[in-house]
Order: C-alpha cells, then sequence, then structure tokens
C-alpha cells in the first residue's frame, strides 16, 4: 500500500459523457501528478500540481483538465470522453516537486 | 521520447539473481537513474535511484558504470512475486520539466 488512493476504481461510461477521477496523495505529500497508461501508449505523463498550482504539463489533452484543492486532494476531469479514452489513469505524489513518486492503484476507464 | 534502452524481455529461475541491464548513453551530469516497475495493472513502484555511486537498499542493488553510460538493477534472489515489468528512467531532478518519462520497460518472468 503506497498510501495513495484513487477513486472510483473502476468507471464505465458512454462517448460524449464527462468524468472526474479523485486522488488523495500520502500524507504530507505536496506533489501529485497524473498519468494515462493505455495498451498501445504505455505510461503517459499527463500533468503535475504542486501545493496547489500546476508544475508540468504533459501529453494532456484539451477535453482533460485537472486542479489539486488546498486540502492537498487532486481531481482529473475528463470531459467529451471518446472510445480512446479508455485506459488506467495513475495518481502519484511525492513530498516535493522531482522526489520519488508513490504511485496509487489507479482508475480503470470504460468508454462504451 | 525515453532516454533509455532496455530489453523488452528476460527469464530468471526463482531464487537466482535477476540482472536487468539499462543502457542510457546520453545521460547528461545532473541527471539520476531510477528504476520502477509494474506488477500486472497495478500502480508503478519506486525502487532505487542513483547519480553515479552504486546504491543498495532492502529491495535491490544498483549498479552505474564509471561512464554512467549505462546500469544493472539487480534482485538478488527473485520470487515469483518479483514478476513484473521494470522500467528504468534518467530525469534530472533540477528540471521543472517532465518529471518521469516511461518508455516499454523489461517484462521480467520468474519461473518456479
Amino acid at each position: 500500500d503506497s498510501g495513495v488512493t484513487q477513486t472510483p476504481k473502476h468507471l464505465i461510461t458512454a462517448t460524449g459523457q464527462r468524468v472526474t477521477l479523485r486522488c488523495s496523495p500520502r500524507s504530507g505529500d505536496l506533489s501529485v501528478y497524473w498519468y494515462q497508461q493505455s495498451l498501445d501508449q504505455g505510461l503517459q505523463f499527463l500533468i503535475q500540481y504542486y501545493n496547489g498550482e500546476e508544475r508540468a504539463k504533459g501529453n494532456i489533452l484539451e477535453r482533460f483538465s485537472a486542479q489539486q484543492f488546498p486540502d492537498l486532494h487532486s481531481e482529473l476531469n475528463l470531459s467529451s470522453l471518446e472510445l480512446g479514452d479508455s485506459a488506467l489513469y495513475f495518481c502519484a505524489s511525492s513530498v516535493l516537486s522531482l522526489d520519488e513518486q508513490f504511485f496509487g492503484p489507479g482508475t480503470r476507464l470504460t468508454v462504451l | 521520447d525515453a532516454k533509455t534502452t532496455q530489453p523488452p524481455s528476460m527469464d530468471c529461475a526463482e531464487g537466482r539473481a535477476a540482472n536487468l541491464p539499462c543502457n542510457h548513453s546520453t545521460i547528461s551530469g545532473n541527471e539520476y537513474v531510477y528504476w520502477y516497475r509494474q506488477i500486472h495493472s497495478q500502480g508503478p513502484q519506486y525502487i532505487i535511484h542513483g547519480l553515479k555511486n552504486n546504491e543498495t537498499n532492502e529491495m535491490a542493488s544498483l549498479i552505474i558504470t564509471e561512464d554512467r553510460k549505462s546500469s544493472t538493477l539487480i534482485l538478488p534472489h527473485a520470487t515469483l512475486r518479483d514478476t513484473a515489468v521494470y522500467y528504468c528512467i534518467v530525469f534530472s531532478r533540477n528540471s521543472g520539466n517532465t518529471p518521469l518519462v516511461f518508455g516499454k520497460g523489461t517484462r521480467l518472468s520468474v519461473i518456479a
């Protein structure tokens, strides 16, 4: 158990819909990272927040957005969902930016 | 793109040492070598990291060549639970850019 929690564990939805994935970092960690893992793309970094502010951006689509709240939990919002958005979405946290990252168990999103 | 090259797969007999190689010939002076592993669809797990000296922890040892162009992760007594995809990653802890870039990794199969 890494100490990072993610909800929900599974999510099944339809194309065109919007979903929100939630992540609670380890106690004391200020940085939160989001990753997407699909079968053909491997693990792709999406975005990082540090103490409430966006710190780094990776291959995140414009339909996706994220935020980190004052209590340091983070949410990843995915809208206008397409079949290709079906993937595992992982959240990770670290004490400071660029420290060792600890990953949550992931949310498996299926878009039908 | 990942800055590392790893063999796509390896087998190891249970109880023997597993030696996983990684080439990072373009590594720069301030870049660390990190190893993570991912056990079937679970969140990636941090294993170890190093800059230029060899490192050891309770999970593994990391041997970095003197020219830093390659490294080897050693699992001293592999068990069936070590079957996973192992990722070698290089990045600078001083950089504000994308923290982790996962390549395809090495799929290690530990065989009874």
